[in-house]
């Protein structure tokens, strides 16, 4: 069973960079696509890219000047990095993959992890 | 960018009913329609890909159909674990979109 793992600061600077990964067990990174998804408080879901094993990524336009998606085939994990934030880059972020036959869909999510960005 | 609107927002439901939400799409996304269930503190849950197909270990009381711009699912039978928030999500183009969510909460 694949299972997916975030991990970084709970507490980020305003104008500074966030930075999560995503341990990825039971399963090889070396296939599918990664995603980062996020969440602000009580609201719906943002999409804020991906990045295949290769190292090929897509960003939201909306994030890509600040969105950097990595990731480390060695270790089995990879990357979110997003700068300059502010407090609307406040929220849960999750890590998922999108599965091999669900048609451009996630199968495996990490739990999330709370991201709040405050002085 | 994709808009995808939800309807009902939330919904009031008993056990045993049958709910349907809707999903519509600014504009045609193939058959590349996807249904996730959230719990309140829980990650989304894949439910049905692909407009229609059920994902393994979904109980077959949820269906999704449509084409284009406009999708439904249907739970049949609403068991007290349905009790969620529901988003539809494209992945025709990029940026990948969700709509808003709808609720569906216990009459």
């Amino acid at each position: 069973q694949v299972q997916l793992q975030e991990s970084g600061p709970g507490l980020v600077k305003p104008s500074e960079t966030l930075s999560l990964t995503c341990s990825v067990s039971g399963g090889s990174i070396n296939s599918f696509y990664w995603t980062w998804i996020r969440q602000a408080p009580g609201k719906g879901l943002q999409w804020i890219g991906y990045i295949s094993y290769t190292g090929s990524t897509s960003y939201n336009p909306s994030l890509k000047s600040r969105v950097t998606i990595s990731v480390d085939t060695s270790k089995n994990q990879f990357s979110l990095k997003l700068s300059s934030v502010t407090a609307a880059d406040t929220a849960v972020y999750y890590c998922a993959r999108e599965g091999p036959t669900v048609g451009n869909a996630y199968d495996f999510w990490g739990q999330g992890t709370m991201v709040t960005v405050s002085s | 960018d994709i808009q995808m609107t939800q309807s009902p927002s939330s919904v009031s439901a008993s056990i045993g009913d049958r709910v349907t939400i809707t999903c519509r799409a600014s504009q045609g996304v193939g058959t590349w329609l996807t249904w996730y269930q959230q719990k309140s503190g829980k990650a989304p849950k894949l439910l049905i890909y692909a407009v229609s197909s059920l994902q393994s270990g979904v109980p077959s009381r949820f269906s999704g159909s449509g084409s284009g711009t406009d999708f439904t699912l249907t739970i049949s039978n609403l068991q007290p674990e349905d009790f969620a928030t529901y988003y539809c999500q494209q992945a025709n183009s990029f940026p990948l979109t969700f709509g808003g969510g709808t609720k569906v909460e216990i009459k």
